[in-house]
């Protein structure tokens, strides 16, 4: 079964350090990958996707994240972190066959941003 | 481009009543739309697939007759909480396949407070 491992569920971060988070994904096939932002009571916003090509994708908001398929992983970086970036996190994978894909989430991680 | 917009925002009902939660794609045909819950400070799990014209595909432990499913056009899908209870006070997200390999959106959440 499809699964997402987030190992992190709070880091906190000085506002202009640099930022990783860390996602690992179980899939048997070659994974579509999503990480998304949720700011407290809202829904989710889509920072960036990785379905195919380069192994680095770039997103909103200054965010990347790479895809490493040796290490079935899909971190998320940010070289400069700004207070309005506090928020949840969540990486998530595309499962199921093309026509119906579902999202199976990780648990997610809360970034708390120090002045 | 490809929002879902989702109503209400925030409902409090009182045990024993049922409540519908609206989901519409706004600038784009949606065949599929999910639909997630979502406790305090967890991940979201999915409750249920919504494919226009035909029945919900419902996750392993989820109650069809609980939580009614419509997708009877392909810009709006409801979820009715039937006969609902404090333990059904939760957050409600839906979300929606964008087409051309867009990815998914998500709704802004509904707040459900059972009293």
């Amino acid at each position: 079964a499809q699964s997402v491992t987030q190992p992190d569920i709070h880091i906190t971060v000085s506002e202009g350090a640099s930022l990783e988070l860390r996602c690992n994904y179980s899939y048997g096939a070659t994974p579509y990958l999503f990480w998304y932002v949720q700011s407290p009571g809202q829904g989710l916003q889509l920072l960036l996707k990785y379905f195919s090509g380069d192994t680095l994708v770039q997103g909103i908001k200054g965010f990347e994240a790479e895809f490493k398929r040796s290490q079935s992983s899909f971190n998320l970086r940010k070289p400069s972190v700004h207070w309005s970036d506090a928020a949840e996190y969540f990486c998530a994978v595309g499962a199921g066959n093309t026509g119906f894909q579902k999202l199976v989430f990780g648990t997610g991680t809360r970034l708390l941003v120090s002045p | 481009g490809a929002v879902v917009s989702q109503h209400p925002s925030r409902v409090i009902c009182k045990s024993g009543t049922s409540v519908k939660i609206e989901c519409r794609s706004l600038d784009f045909q949606a065949t599929t739309m999910f639909w997630y819950r979502q406790f305090p400070k967890q991940s979201l799990m999915l409750m249920a697939t919504s494919n226009e014209g035909s029945k919900a595909t419902y996750e392993q432990g989820v109650e069809k007759d609980k939580f009614l499913i419509n997708h009877a056009s392909l810009t709006l899908s409801t979820l009715t909480v039937t006969s609902a209870h404090p333990e059904d006070s939760s957050f409600y997200i839906c979300s929606a396949r964008v087409p051309l390999g867009g990815g998914y959106t998500f709704g802004s959440g509904t707040r459900l407070t059972v009293v």
